[in-house]
């Protein structure tokens, strides 16, 4: 079974504070990739990054990073000096390499304060 | 933006009627995925067509029906609609061999209402 939980529902910070997403998964699958997506007001998901489960090195882009721990099924998501244009939903998502669909969370509500 | 686009954006049926959504996948993407987003939910996986035909379908009743084209563009139809059917519905483009998915992009979406 394929499961990704999202235990942080919402979630508010003060601009300039870092801000970490968790994000927990259970698969049996031994490949597997694992994803975030942005869902901003309009609606549509935006693509942030996807991590395969044979590379557990933690990546950083701009003010994102991402830590990628195999050990406990965590894909943790933090965003450094949060802007008020990160408010938004945030999902994480598993799908299996040779799958066909997403699994997704019930997403993390981020709301930055100015 | 992902060259994804969804039509329409907003459509308001009622109860027992049908309706046909329709998806243009981003170019070079031979599959096309739908998910149902009720509100506060993360996107549920309704079904999969890759190369024309379904490759994968989720919970979701028969009628839920959906179509790929050759330009590798979709339709999804929802048959004898009900209230739960409300939801934001999303289509995601991807490219894909025969075993291996890639990362899917999704369009707008359309906002479904059912009254």
């Amino acid at each position: 079974a394929q499961k990704v939980t999202q235990a942080q529902t919402e979630i508010s910070v003060v601009e300039k504070e870092d801000v970490t997403l968790d994000c927990v998964y259970e698969t049996r699958d031994t490949t597997y990739y694992l994803f975030w997506y942005k869902q901003p007001p309009s609606g549509e998901l935006v693509f942030l990054i996807r991590r395969n489960s044979f590379d557990e090195q933690n990546e950083i882009s701009g003010r994102y990073s991402w830590n990628f721990q195999k050990s406990t099924s965590s894909f943790n998501f933090t965003i450094t000096a949060s802007q008020v244009v990160d408010s938004a939903v945030y999902f994480c998502a598993l799908s299996p390499t040779t799958g066909n669909q997403f699994y997704f969370g019930t997403g993390t509500s981020l709301t930055v304060i100015p | 933006e992902t060259g994804v686009t969804q039509s329409p954006t907003h459509l308001i049926k009622t109860r027992g009627q049908q309706v046909t959504l329709r998806c243009s996948s981003q170019s070079g993407h031979n599959t096309v995925s739908w998910y149902q987003q009720a509100l506060g939910q993360g996107p549920q996986f309704i079904f999969q067509y890759y190369r024309e035909e379904e490759n994968g379908r989720g919970n979701f009743p028969p009628r839920f029906s959906g179509l790929q084209f050759p330009n590798y563009s979709s339709e999804l139809n929802v048959n004898a609609l009900e209230l739960d059917d409300s939801a934001l519905y999303l289509c995601a483009s991807s490219s894909r061999d025969f075993m291996y998915q890639e990362t899917q992009y999704f369009g707008p979406g359309t906002r479904l209402l059912v009254l």
